[in-house]
Parts: structure tokens; C-alpha cells; sequence
């Protein structure tokens, strides 16, 4: 089966830097999210790429898609110490279960101040 | 809007109790879908509901977990004798038929611990 796997499982930088965390996936995709978790809390939608897609922004978010090499990646630039929080991206293989999401493991950002 | 209300947000339970997980989808959306967090996991879908029909249940143990999404009220999951191996983040998240870009809605789970 498909899963989304986030890499670095960490990442701990300085207020005002940009945070980069990947995504890889093993089978064919339709789309492909992130989401934030924030510490004991739900998740929140971020931005989703389809994958005839490569890239898409989204106010501090910049999400690239590279289908030949079944990877993501998400930027957050310039970023804040609210930005500290889990963040997954899932992926739905499409056809007829386009709604069962695969998570991956998640990045632990944290932006220190 | 309310958003996708869970609750309880916290609930302990003995083993061998029953466990029931409320979840109201956001307002105009007719589809729930259930997900299981065990720590340092990501989330595992469990089972994809419309009112008065499971769609898909692929991802529920054959024993002792059900689910439901009536024509009035919320969604319930429910766990039967629950055992330690129960204790994990559970969260609901909805959609209209067609999620389109804007994703899923989750809630903000319901954390069960079994003692």
C-alpha cells in the first residue's frame, strides 16, 4: 500500500528562516495534501496539488510535485514561531477511493523565537 | 460555522467498557470520515460514512469497532470492551460530496486512553 513518508521527522529552526520538509509516496497518486497539526489538536487543510501539477503557492506556502520521482515538498518561508506544529501531507490514490487519505509520519517543525 | 465538532475531547476508560465517539460533521457536508492516530503515527483511515450508509469500512477492525451515521444526529464510533491497545487519537473529518481542493475538514479528535 501507498504512504506518504515525511523527511526530516524534525526540524528546529530560527524565526524568520524558511522551513522545507519533503514527502514520498510509492504508488500513483490523484492528489496529494498537507496538513498542519498543532500540538493535541485537529488538523488543519494547508493546500492540495493535483498531480498533474508541479507547483502551487499559498501565502508563505510553496508545494512542488514531482510524479516521476513520486515525491513533495513544502516550503514555509519566512517563518513564524506559530508555524510550530506537525505537518503530514497524505495522498488519495484516486478512481473510487479518492477519499481515503494515506498520512505519512509526520515533520515536527519548531520555530524558535 | 461550528466547523466538525468532536466529543468528548478527553475519555478514559476501563478495560473491558465501552467507548462512544461523537462527531457532528460541518454544516452542509453529508460525508464523515473516520481516522485513528496511534502516538508517533500519522493518521490511519478507518471508515467512510453517508447518512444511514457505511461506504467504505476497509479500515476497521473486524472486532469490537462500529460505526454509524444516522439520518438525525452525529456520527458514533463506537468501541466495544476496549482494550489498551484502543488508546489513541480518534478524529472525524467531513466533506460535501465533491471535497475539491479545499480538503477535508477535521475535528480536533477525541483522545481515548484505556486503563
Amino acid at each position: 500500500s501507498q504512504q506518504g513518508e515525511e523527511d526530516p521527522q524534525a526540524l528546529s529552526i530560527q524565526e524568520g528562516e524558511n522551513a522545507t520538509m519533503n514527502c514520498s509516496y510509492k504508488t500513483s497518486i490523484n492528489n496529494l495534501q498537507w496538513y498542519r497539526q498543532n500540538s493535541g489538536r485537529g488538523l488543519v487543510h494547508l493546500i492540495l496539488i493535483r498531480s498533474n501539477e508541479r507547483e502551487k503557492h499559498s501565502g508563505r506556502l510553496r508545494v512542488t510535485l514531482d510524479t516521476s520521482k513520486k515525491s513533495s515538498s513544502l516550503l514555509i518561508t519566512a517563518s513564524r514561531a506559530a508555524d510550530t506544529a506537525s505537518y503530514f501531507c497524505a495522498t488519495d490514490a484516486g478512481g473510487g477511493s479518492n477519499y481515503k487519505l494515506t498520512f505519512g509520519k509526520g515533520t515536527l517543525l519548531t520555530v524558535n523565537p | 460555522n461550528a466547523g466538525v465538532m468532536q466529543n468528548p475531547r478527553h475519555l478514559v476508560r476501563r478495560r473491558g467498557q465501552e467507548a462512544r465517539l461523537r462527531c457532528s460533521p460541518m454544516k452542509g457536508h453529508s460525508h464523515v470520515y473516520w481516522y485513528r492516530q496511534l502516538p508517533e503515527e500519522g493518521l490511519k483511515f478507518m471508515v467512510y460514512l453517508q447518512k444511514e450508509n457505511i461506504i467504505d469500512e476497509s479500515g476497521m477492525p473486524k472486532e469490537r469497532f462500529s460505526a454509524e451515521f444516522p439520518k438525525e444526529g452525529p456520527s458514533i464510533l463506537r468501541i466495544q470492551q476496549v482494550v489498551r491497545g484502543d488508546s489513541a487519537a480518534y478524529f472525524c473529518a467531513s466533506s460535501p460530496p465533491t471535497p475539491g481542493s479545499y480538503g477535508y475538514t477535521f475535528g480536533s479528535g477525541t483522545r481515548l486512553t484505556v486503563v
